[in-house]
């Protein structure tokens, strides 16, 4: 089946840093590629369409300049937590839609995710 | 806009109980209809999926049926494990190649 990598899986830093996060496609294509952010006991929230070779959509509310996300080629997209904040504190998670057609088209796979705490 | 509402838990079950999860949802069209499971500590992974009014996904014993006239897409399993003590996620996808519309989730734990 379609396996999606994130590294690292665990992060944990100091206000004012930056952390990059990487969302890998391990064994298809993926030209879009999402990233969403998991408060606890909470409902995944999408906070970018990542597309390959071209900048990324952003959700109402999430600052591009903040989080910033590079999808370099069809098989990784990375996240950048830019100054980050302990609100910035929490579980984000990637996904990636298989390229093509056929039955496995139209469905996303999830990364493992990445547990980010900011001291 | 295009909505998913699923039962909050949490619910409470004891091993070999039936399971429903309720699910309904609000789309323009004609979405594809999805359950992810999500185990303690860890991502979502894929439970079944259905792309069309009538068809049934099915995986690890559970089966979701897409209906259309009740705009539905509930969660059954016969008989429930231990293992399947996890968090439920019922999702819609729109349109080809856009984001998952996510309800908020049940909890699931079952008690042998």
């Amino acid at each position: 089946g379609a396996v999606v990598s994130q590294h690292p899986s665990r992060v944990i830093c100091k206000s004012g840093t930056s952390v990059k996060i990487e969302c890998r496609s391990l064994d298809f294509q993926a030209t879009t590629m999402f990233w969403y952010r998991q408060f606890p006991k909470k409902s995944l929230m999408l906070m970018a369409t990542s597309n390959e070779g071209s900048k990324a959509t952003y959700e109402q509310g999430v600052e591009k300049d903040k989080f910033l996300i590079n999808h370099a080629s069809l098989t990784l997209s990375t996240l950048t937590v830019t100054s980050a904040h302990p609100e910035d504190s929490s579980f984000y998670i990637c996904s990636a839609r298989v390229l093509g057609q056929g039955k496995g088209a139209d469905t996303q796979y999830f990364g493992p995710g990445t547990r980010l705490t900011v001291l | 806009g295009d909505s998913v509402t699923q039962m909050e838990g949490p619910v409470t079950l004891s091993e070999e109980a039936f399971l429903t999860i309720n699910c309904t949802y609000t789309a323009t069209g004609y979405p594809s209809l999805f359950w992810y499971v999500q185990y303690p500590g860890e991502g979502l992974q894929l439970l079944l999926k259905a792309t069309k009014a009538d068809d049934k996904g099915s995986n690890k014993g559970f089966e979701a049926t897409y209906r259309k006239e009740t705009t539905s897409f509930h969660l059954e399993k016969g008989s429930v494990q231990v293992s399947d003590s996890a968090v439920y996620f019922c999702a819609l996808s729109g349109q080809a190649g856009t984001a998952l519309i996510f309800g908020k989730g049940t909890t699931l734990s079952v008690s042998s």
